[in-house]
């Protein structure tokens, strides 16, 4: 079965960064698209970005370009989310998201979700 | 301000039949599939349909979605009470290039 286990809660100061991971299993992980998705308490879902694990090629939504960095480990199966100059409001909960199911694969559907990593940015 | 538009909230009794709408423009829906999420409390997003109208395995054909145009459709037949979660809306957008949400609607069996 197919497995998202994503690292534990990070409390970070501002201006510092947080890496985040998220380990697959029960699939090939080279195969399937990585994107990251945030959630700040009571709000809505925002989508960071994209990464291919067998090239390495990523993309990121612009609010975020300069300061996130996604990459991988292809030995141990496992995505990382790195984000830099944090603030308040980056205090959320940060879900990877792997893209496609058992016969579909369009942008953004989600047919397995990591259980969250809550990042709290406090001075 | 989310790029998708949702009604922030909807209600229905057991059994009702209950709708909600996401709005976009032809940068996302109008040009690219929608997907639903259901989200239940303190966990991570569901997905509930992709391709505008298909489910994924184990998701019950009471739910059921439509896309017209530049905006979409969730619809929520033979309500039941864990049909109470919040539901997201989402599509590619080639202007922004990337996956825009809807900002939710919290669904509310009474």
């Amino acid at each position: 079965q197919v497995q998202l286990v994503q690292s534990g809660a990070e409390v970070r100061k501002p201006g510092a960064s947080v890496k985040v991971s998220c380990k697959a299993s029960g699939y090939t992980f080279t195969t399937y698209e990585i994107n990251w998705v945030r959630q700040a308490a009571g709000q809505g879902l925002e989508w960071m970005g994209w990464m291919n694990p067998h090239s390495g090629n990523t993309g990121y939504a612009q609010k975020f370009q300069g300061r996130v960095a996604m990459t991988r480990h292809t030995s141990n199966s496992t995505a990382y989310m790195e984000l830099s100059s944090l603030t308040s409001d980056d205090t959320a909960v940060y879900y990877c998201a792997r893209r496609g199911g058992e016969n579909f694969y369009g942008s953004g559907s989600y047919g397995y979700w990591g259980q969250g990593a809550l990042v709290t940015v406090s001075s | 301000q989310s790029v998708l538009t949702q009604p922030p909230s909807a209600s229905g009794t057991p059994g009702q039949r209950v709708t909600i709408s996401c709005s976009g423009s032809s940068s996302n829906i109008g040009s690219n599939p929608v997907n639903w999420y259901q989200q239940l409390p303190g966990t991570a997003p569901k997905l509930l349909m992709y391709n505008n109208s298909q489910r994924p395995s184990g998701v019950p054909d009471r739910f059921s979605g439509s896309k017209s145009g530049t905006s979409a459709s969730l619809a929520i037949s033979g309500l039941q009470s864990e049909d109470e979660a919040d539901y997201y809306c989402a599509a590619w957008d080639v202007r922004l290039n990337g996956v825009v949400f809807g900002g939710g609607t919290k669904l509310t069996v009474l």
